[in-house]
């Protein structure tokens, strides 16, 4: 079983809030990830880094931004909150590059609604 | 990163082999095909990846054709637990290293 937790597991709040949704890992991987999915859709990918103080933009443009100051820890901070930010934001890790292996490790997700 | 296809959905019976295919056609020398799952929304699991040799680990099994350009996940006995969304994915194992997870198939073991 994969070690990787993100709280809170839902989350609803009103527009114009700031919210830090959490993930943390205790494999020790370099890699992680956020991912955004609207209910029957495809996942997307928002933010990655590929180890401390290193944090990329994904293929999915978003408002929101990622920090990466520990290993372990890879928080997600949307500054100002709105509606159409309600989604599911997945958290994942990896082992480092040039392994041959890119299997991540997904959290449980956090459900966002935003009124 | 290579594309690939696959069906939209598929069924199988319970206690039956569920075989999934995946065409990547596209496929270069240096990229791996995965394969994930999603059960109802929760995050991806990690099923089972190769490169050109025929896989099998505690969850499924990966056949490749001698060509690369298609796979099948085989899973053995499904159960009503393997009901998910299922995702082929073709990554470089040099550089980028990002998974494209496109919209899978979607299986459905019916009892």
């Amino acid at each position: 079983e994969a070690d990787i937790y993100q709280t809170p597991r839902y989350l609803v709040i009103g527009t114009g809030k700031k919210i830090t949704l959490e993930c943390s890992q205790t494999m020790g991987h370099d890699k992680m990830y956020w991912y955004q999915q609207d209910p029957g859709m495809e996942l997307h990918l928002i933010h990655y880094s590929y180890g401390v103080n290193s944090t990329e933009k994904g293929d999915l443009s978003s408002e929101s931004t990622v920090s990466r100051i520990r290993t372990e820890h890879f928080p997600l901070t949307l500054e100002s909150a709105r509606p159409s930010h309600t989604s599911q934001y997945l958290c994942a890790s990896s082992e480092s590059a040039f392994t041959g292996k890119n299997i991540q490790y997904f959290g449980a997700g956090t459900r966002l609604s935003v009124l | 990163d290579a594309k690939t296809t696959q069906p939209t959905s598929m069924d199988c019976a319970e206690g039956r082999a569920a075989n999934l295919p995946c065409n990547h056609s596209t496929i270069s020398g240096n990229e791996y095909v995965y394969w994930y799952r999603q059960i109802h929304s929760q995050g991806p699991q990690y099923i089972i990846h190769g490169l050109k040799n025929n896989e099998t680990n505690e969850m499924a099994s990966l056949i490749i054709t001698e060509d690369r350009k298609s796979s099948t996940l085989i899973l053995p006995h499904a159960t009503l637990r393997d009901t998910a969304v299922y995702y082929c994915i073709v990554s470089s194992t040099f550089g980028n290293e990002k998974l494209t997870f496109g919209t899978g198939t979607r299986l459905t073991i019916i009892p």
